[in-house]
């Protein structure tokens, strides 16, 4: 399948910084991609959708001005977390989708978030 | 609002026997149904999808779907302790683009 990577990894910061996520797909274009969040024990919850060029969109209860999602190619997507607070601690994924075959979705291998 | 759910578990079954994992969806529009295994501090991988009624094989998975009851399973032939892990049922709708729906996952335990 195809390769999704996302960076960093791991990142701790301090309350009220921000932090941005990177997700990129290395060999397809990615027409789509979607962030994920997931809390420990807790299901994957869609964030946002992004289609490239355009402005994401987000998910009922998720603010647009705090995660900022950036999606200026086809192989790359950026979300940053603007003023970050200890509840935004999670783990993000991303997701890529190439074309109109949105059934084959690639996910990054996260990033975890830890605000201190 | 659509939901999946799933039996958080956990599951244990002994090395060798079979698992089975259930899952149902609330949107009888949703058209394609996925299983992912996740193990812990990693992203999901795909392990298969489904679309039809009916059973789908792929090695010792196999998936069955039932839109009319809006019930999807999997079944682990031959369970390995390497197949303990948090399994994800993931359902998407119809339309463009719509990312896929998560349940809260099963967690299931394998003892050699």
């Amino acid at each position: 399948g195809a390769v999704v990577s996302q960076h960093p990894s791991r990142v701790i910061c301090k309350s009220g910084t921000s932090v941005k996520i990177e997700c990129r797909s290395l060999d397809f274009q990615a027409t789509t991609m979607f962030w994920y969040r997931q809390f420990p024990k807790q299901s994957l919850m869609l964030m946002a959708t992004s289609n490239e060029g355009s402005k994401a969109t987000y998910e009922q209860g998720v603010e647009k001005d705090k995660f900022l999602i950036n999606h200026a190619s086809l192989t790359l997507s950026t979300l940053t977390v603007t003023s970050a607070h200890p509840e935004d601690s999670s783990f993000y994924i991303c997701s890529a989708a190439s074309g109109g075959n949105y059934n084959e979705q690639f996910f990054g291998p996260g990033t975890r978030l830890t605000v201190l | 609002q659509k939901e999946v759910e799933q039996n958080s578990g956990p599951l244990s079954v002994p090395e060798g026997a079979i698992a089975s994992l259930n899952c149902t969806y609330s949107d009888r529009g949703s058209q394609s149904f996925f299983w992912y295994r996740q193990y812990s501090g990693k992203s999901p991988e795909l392990i298969m999808f489904i679309y039809s009624n009916g059973d789908k094989e792929d090695g010792r998975f196999t998936a069955q779907l039932n839109k009319a009851s809006q019930y999807v399973s999997l079944l682990i032939r031959d369970s390995q302790p390497s197949d303990s892990a948090t399994y994800l049922c993931a359902v998407r709708g119809n339309q463009a683009g719509t990312a896929l729906i998560f349940g809260k996952g099963t967690t299931l335990s394998v003892s050699s």
